[in-house]
């Protein structure tokens, strides 16, 4: 059974810091998605990673892919208050359309 | 414009009394997908479609059904909600094939049981 887990849970860090939530899973994987949630709403899309070794950036945020090792990192460079969200990894097995998501890291920047 | 549109927003129902949420999308995706959303946890899929081959979750309560009419609509109906059931109900859809299989969310149900 394909498990996802993130770290941290929660997460509270000051304006202008740098931090990363990783993301593990547990068997083999061909893509891997980020998405944002902010409270009371629905999920947004971030990232998608296709492939070892894949690195997207938006902004001040950055998700790499490392499929050997079965981890994504998602990097927030100089946190604003505005990046203050849950955020959610999601994965998906070859030939099928089901996503699993991680537990999700609650991100809390301080002014 | 919104590509999935999910009605309504808020939908408050008695205990017991059959509900139904609705989901549409513009985007003619074959993928649809149910989730439920309890307050600081994960999504977790309910069931798929893949064009009309309707793909149920093991562990998803016999309460919970759905009906995708056509290729723009899907439904999710609960037969009896109970008070476990108040929950963000969000409705996603994909492609069949293509770069990759982004999903595009609805903004969701708020579901209140009472």
């Amino acid at each position: 059974e394909l498990k996802v887990e993130q770290n941290p849970l929660f997460l509270s860090m000051q304006e202008g810091k740098n931090y990363t939530i990783y993301c593990n899973y547990s068997t083999t994987s061909d893509r891997l998605y980020w998405y944002r949630q902010d409270p009371g709403k629905s999920l947004e899309s971030l990232f998608v990673l296709l492939s070892n070794g894949a690195v997207k950036q938006e902004g001040r945020l950055m998700a790499s892919l490392d499929t050997k090792a079965r981890l994504s990192t998602l990097h927030i460079t100089a946190a604003v208050h505005d990046l203050s969200a849950t955020y959610f990894c999601a994965v998906t097995t070859s030939g099928t359309y089901k996503y699993i998501f991680g537990t999700g890291t609650r991100l809390k920047v301080l002014a | 414009d919104a590509m999935v549109i999910q009605n309504p927003r808020y939908q408050v129902t008695q205990f017991g009394k059959p509900v139904t949420l609705s989901c549409s999308q513009t985007l003619n995706h074959n993928v649809m997908y149910w989730y439920q959303q309890k307050s600081s946890q994960a999504p977790k899929l309910l069931f798929h479609y893949y064009d009309k081959d309707f793909n149920n979750e093991a562990d998803t309560p016999d309460n919970f059904q759905s009906r995708r009419p056509n290729t723009s609509f899907c439904f999710l109906d609960i037969r009896s909600p109970g008070l476990g059931d108040a929950a963000m109900y969000l409705c996603a859809t994909s492609r069949e094939r293509g770069a990759a299989y982004i999903q595009y969310f609805g903004a969701g149900t708020r579901l209140s049981v009472l």
